[in-house]
């Protein structure tokens, strides 16, 4: 299986910041690649996708960047509704692996 | 628009077997897969496995093989994920997700809490 090291694990940052999320595969998965912002007790919800592309809908203060096996999920300017806790998930290979997640917390 | 409306909360003894469903709208449901994802409390996300609604084909994951069926019902445009000889540490929010090779993911149903406890 591919192995999704993701991180920070959290993170703490204040409404304004500029963060970002980064997520490491254990073998090479072209483009093939998500990102997901998940709130309590809501499903997921895709921002990107194919690693770069934005989710209709989705603000433009998302980006998400990378191929091969480092992918960066940035935010420009954290708003109020962004903390949340956001997931990356490859689909290149069986099975489909999330990353570990990473809790984005206001300071 | 695209929906997938998932059967309520459940509650399970071990040993038991629960059966999710989740209700597809809003596109020609033969035309994707679904997938099963599972979210044990506090904790991240499972895949479970993957059904085709086209030919009924499924991929499992490997720990899960021989406890879990997946099945549809293309006459609703439902699926069916089916749990067997549960433990407590199958408890957990189970989701459903449209699924395909060129568009993972995209969609998915509000979730299902089963909790499994004697």
């Amino acid at each position: 299986d591919i192995q999704m090291t993701q991180s920070p694990s959290s993170l703490s940052a204040s409404v304004g910041d500029r963060v970002t999320i980064t997520c490491r595969a254990s073998q090479g998965i072209r483009n093939d690649l998500g990102w997901y912002q998940q709130k309590p007790g809501k499903a997921p919800k895709r921002l990107i996708y194919a690693a770069s592309s934005l989710q209709s809908g989705v603000p433009s203060r998302f980006s998400g960047s990378g191929s091969g096996t480092e992918f960066t999920l940035t935010i420009s300017s954290l708003q109020p509704e962004d903390f949340a806790t956001y997931y990356c998930l490859q689909h290149n290979s069986y099975p489909p692996t999330f990353g570990q997640g990473t809790r984005l917390e206001i300071k | 628009q695209v929906q997938l409306v998932q059967s309520g909360a459940e509650v399970k003894k071990p040993g038991a077997s629960v059966k999710v469903s989740c209700k597809a709208s809003g596109y020609t449901f033969t035309s994707y897969g679904i997938s099963w994802v599972r979210q044990a409390p506090g904790q991240g996300l499972e895949w479970m496995g993957w059904i085709s609604a086209y030919n009924g084909n499924t991929n499992y994951a490997q720990k899960l093989q021989g406890r879990v069926t997946m099945t549809t019902d293309t006459s609703t445009s439902t699926a069916y994920m089916e749990l067997r000889s549960l433990r407590s540490d199958d408890t957990a929010v189970y989701y459903c997700a449209r699924d395909s090779y060129l568009e993972p993911f995209p969609y998915w149903g509000q979730g299902t809490l089963v909790t499994v406890s004697s």
